[in-house]
């Protein structure tokens, strides 16, 4: 158990329709990052907040948004969701900070999502 | 534009047959590259961090190096218990702190 938690674990919905993914960082860890899985294009990033600020942006879609509340837990926002949106979601936490070497990234279970 | 290129795709090892995995990597400034193992519908899970070119880490039946241009994950004995995707990652570049995967290695251990 890496410490990193993610709601709902699966999520089937239609095209057209926003879905709401939630992630609980480990404790202490004040950076969280999103990350999309999908079978032909392995793990993206997509986006990074650090103490409730964003600090990172990767190729995430305009459809997508996401945000960091003060407790730290985090939220990625899908619209107007599309099939090829149909992946993992994974979320992951460190402690963050832009320190010289790399801290390390824990990974959550993930969020399933099927778009029909 | 940081690449990371893992090899072989996927490897099949009786039970004990010794190998190593491979992640050749592109960057500008590593800060640090990292090993993890994916078993199927779950979560990355953390395996190891390493720094510098040199630099080496064990755990159990794994053992990762470091060189300037790839890292190289050896599994000794394996046993069914380590049949995985191993996934290779970089972290380059002092404020953005995303990393960078491979498609990772699926490597099955037979009986």
């Amino acid at each position: 158990d890496s410490g990193v938690t993610q709601t709902p674990k699966h999520l089937i919905t239609a095209t057209g329709q926003r879905v709401t993914l939630r992630c609980s960082p480990r404790s202490g860890d004040l950076s969280v990052y999103w990350y999309q899985q999908s079978l032909d294009q392995g793990l993206q990033f997509l986006i990074q907040y650090y103490n409730g600020e964003e600090r990172a942006k990767g190729n995430i879609l305009e459809r997508f948004s996401a945000q960091q509340f003060p407790d730290l837990h985090s939220e990625l926002n899908l619209s107007s969701l599309e099939l090829g949106d149909s992946a993992l979601y994974f979320c992951a936490s460190s402690v963050g900070g832009g320190r010289a070497l790399a801290d390390t990234q824990y990974f959550g279970p993930g969020t399933r999502l099927t778009v029909l | 534009e940081d690449q990371v290129t893992q090899s072989p795709e996927a490897l099949r090892l009786q039970e004990g047959e010794s190998s190593s995995l491979n992640c050749s990597y592109t960057v500008s400034g590593l800060r640090g590259l990292f090993w993890y193992r994916q078993d199927p519908g779950k979560g990355p899970e953390f395996l190891f961090t390493l720094y510098s070119a040199g630099e080496e880490k064990e755990k159990e039946r794994l053992k990762a190096t470091l060189t300037k241009k790839e890292s190289f994950l050896h599994i000794t004995a394996p046993k069914p218990e380590d049949s995985a995707t191993y996934l290779c990652a970089v972290q380059a570049d002092f404020g953005n702190e995303k990393l960078t995967f491979g498609t990772g290695t699926r490597l099955t251990i037979i009986p």
